[in-house]
């Protein structure tokens, strides 16, 4: 199946930096690539998504670019704070496989 | 966003002993559903996959005859851990979608603990 990889694995900024979280696929036929956000002790929840027909997508300081011919995609989040503090996962998946694969999580740290 | 609803939250058993964990879509129609595994600090592992009214499709190394994952219906899927011990301790957590480009909405999770 799909292979997502993720780093860095942690992450520290000081707050008020940016930070960006990179991830790359196998699959080429993957389409859709959302981005979670898990607090501690909270399920994930979608941040911000993607589909293979666009290169970038912002929302408000969260953007996430795709290069597909590269097989990657980040995450960038500017003028981070406190609450931005988390652990983010990529994921990937593709038309006609319904398995949703996630990297291996980035631990973000905005320091105060 | 739509509800994925996962129960129970935490669960003690001994082991030998067979553990049901489900996960119901509260508001949308669940196409898939997925069952993950997440150990402390490291990523959601992803067990297997079902669509509504067919067999699960497990991941290499997740052996099928101990969780079994059921999804009879477009609201729900269980998955039991039959004959638990220790090394299946865990939080397992499902998450459910209507199509394959939308989000994936994830349930509470469940910490089971064998003893």
């Amino acid at each position: 199946g799909e292979n997502v990889e993720q780093h860095p694995s942690t992450l520290s900024v000081q707050e008020g930096d940016s930070a960006v979280i990179k991830c790359t696929y196998s699959d080429s036929a993957s389409n859709y690539f959302p981005w979670y956000k898990q607090e501690l002790g909270k399920r994930p929840q979608l941040i911000i998504d993607i589909r293979s027909n666009v290169g970038e997508k912002k929302d408000q300081r969260i953007a996430v670019t795709l290069n597909k011919t590269a097989k990657h995609f980040s995450l960038h989040i500017t003028e981070t704070q406190p609450e931005d503090s988390a652990v983010y996962f990529c994921a990937a998946s593709g038309t006609g496989a319904n398995n949703l694969f996630f990297g291996t999580g980035t631990r973000l740290t905005v320091i105060p | 966003g739509a509800v994925v609803s996962q129960h129970p939250s935490w669960v003690i058993c001994k082991s030998g002993t067979s553990v049901k964990i489900e996960c119901r879509s509260l508001d949308f129609q669940a196409t898939t559903m997925f069952w993950y595994r997440q150990f402390p600090k490291q990523s959601l592992m992803l067990m297997a996959t079902s669509n509504e009214g067919s067999k699960a499709t497990y991941e290499q190394g997740v052996e099928k005859d101990k969780f079994l994952i059921n999804h009879a219906s477009l609201t729900l899927s269980t998955l039991t851990v039959t004959s638990a011990h220790p090394e299946d301790s865990s939080f397992y957590i499902c998450s459910a979608r209507d199509s394959w480009d939308t989000e994936a909405f994830f349930g509470q999770g469940t910490r089971l603990t064998v003893v």
